[in-house]
Order: structure tokens, then C-alpha cells, then sequence
């Protein structure tokens, strides 16, 4: 079947706008996370869904930050009022299931703030 | 505050050769480590990975070693092939949490 797919794969954006990035992981897959990849920089955590529990968002940056996930599949990542610090590849990843399954991961969304 | 590590950014090996990409880790709670493989405008995928119950496993061509007194782990390719050129990512969990920790990748060249 498909793999995880992500949507816009390039956004370019004004600093202050709002922005919605889309993942749909792999059907079947009960956990999903999101990372960011700055320049340089590895993937760094930002949240993490595991089926219908709670999601544990202690990577989020700050509260312009967040995050849902809808009927256990779809995601989607908000950053409001966009500085030029946020300009990243946001990643995607699905699992079977909690840590210590392989994740598989989405072609990436790179966020562009000017 | 980087709790994986990998200390070479890149890596260029003649093809046949054996390919060692390092990476250390400073959590000493970690127990799960992995290995994935980015190309080019594309997310990673996974290589390999290894319980700290551990210190070898092996897959093909790929090998990865875990040192946990050292709190080092590395990743053995041979033979070496032009197709194996991409970024590694070495990555680490606890059991008791939900994250994943990357280092910053290594890029690894092999030179036909």
C-alpha cells in the first residue's frame, strides 16, 4: 500500500501568517509522530499520537505550535503567527505502534518563512 | 541539549570498502537504537536497529554494534556501494518515554 504521505512539500510563507501541514501515515499504523529538521540540525521531536490516548506533546516549541489528530489517521501540524526560526522540514512518521517499532517516515514538508 | 551524537559529518569510502559510521549517546536510560538511511529530498527510512539487551546485530551487508559502557553504537557496511551514499541517522528511545532522539546525521560518500 501507499507509504506516509505529506502535504504541501513546499510552503513559503510570510512571517506572522498561519500554517497547516497535512500527514496521512500508512493505514493501520496507531501511532504517529511529527519532527522538524532545521538546517544542520537532526530531526527533533515534537509530538507523538498513540491511538486514541492523550498526545504527548512535550517537543512542541512554544504555543504557536499544534498539533491533531483526526479518527486515529489524519494529522495535521499548526504553526500560528510563523517566525523566520520556524522555517524547517517538518517530518512525518507512522508505526505500528508505540516505541520500538520501526517508524516510517513521509517525504517531508519544507516550511519556508520570509 | 543533543543526547545523540554523531561527531562526523561526513564520510567518503572507496567501493568494496567497509563503511563505520559512529554515533554516541549520553542517556544512559536509552535502550533502543536505530539506524535510517535519507536520501535526497526524501524522508529516512529505517536500516537497522538493535535492543541494549545486545551488543550485535546483523542484516546483510549492515552491522551495527552496541557498546553500552561506551555508550557507543556504530554501523558497519561492507562491502561498500555507490548506492549506499545518503545521510545515516542514528536514533535512540527509552522504553519509558515515547520520544526518539536523532544525532545529526552523517554523510556517508562511497566513491566507485
Amino acid at each position: 500500500g501507499a507509504g506516509v504521505s505529506q502535504s504541501p512539500s513546499n510552503k513559503v510563507t510570510e512571517k506572522g501568517k498561519d500554517v497547516e501541514l497535512r500527514c496521512d501515515p500508512i493505514s493501520g499504523h496507531t501511532a504517529l509522530y511529527w519532527y522538524r529538521q532545521s538546517l544542520g540540525q537532526g530531526l527533533e521531536f515534537l509530538i507523538y499520537f498513540q491511538g486514541n490516548s492523550a498526545p504527548d506533546k512535550s517537543g512542541l516549541p512554544s504555543d504557536r505550535f499544534s498539533a491533531e489528530r483526526t479518527g486515529g489517521s489524519v494529522s495535521t501540524l499548526t504553526i500560528q503567527r510563523t517566525q523566520q526560526e520556524d522555517s524547517a522540514v517538518y517530518l512525518c512518521a507512522s508505526s505500528l505502534g508505540r516505541q520500538n517499532y520501526e517508524q516510517y517516515f513521509g517525504p517531508g514538508t519544507r516550511l519556508t518563512v520570509t | 541539549d543533543q543526547q545523540v551524537k554523531q561527531n562526523s559529518p561526513s564520510l567518503s569510502v572507496q567501493e568494496g570498502r567497509i563503511s563505520i559510521l559512529n554515533c554516541d549517546y549520553t542517556n544512559s536510560m536509552f535502550d533502543y537504537f536505530l539506524w535510517y538511511k535519507k536520501y535526497p529530498a526524501e524522508g529516512p527510512t529505517f536500516l537497522i536497529s538493535i535492543s541494549s539487551i545486545k551488543d550485535k546485530n546483523e542484516d546483510g551487508r549492515f552491522t551495527v554494534f552496541l557498546n553500552k559502557s561506551a555508550k557507543h553504537l556504530s554501523l558497519h557496511i561492507v562491502p561498500s556501494q555507490p548506492g549506499d551514499s545518503a545521510v545515516y541517522f542514528c536514533a535512540a528511545s527509552a522504553n519509558t518515554g515515547n520520544q526518539f532522539y536523532f544525532g545529526t546525521g552523517t554523510s556517508l560518500t562511497v566513491i566507485p
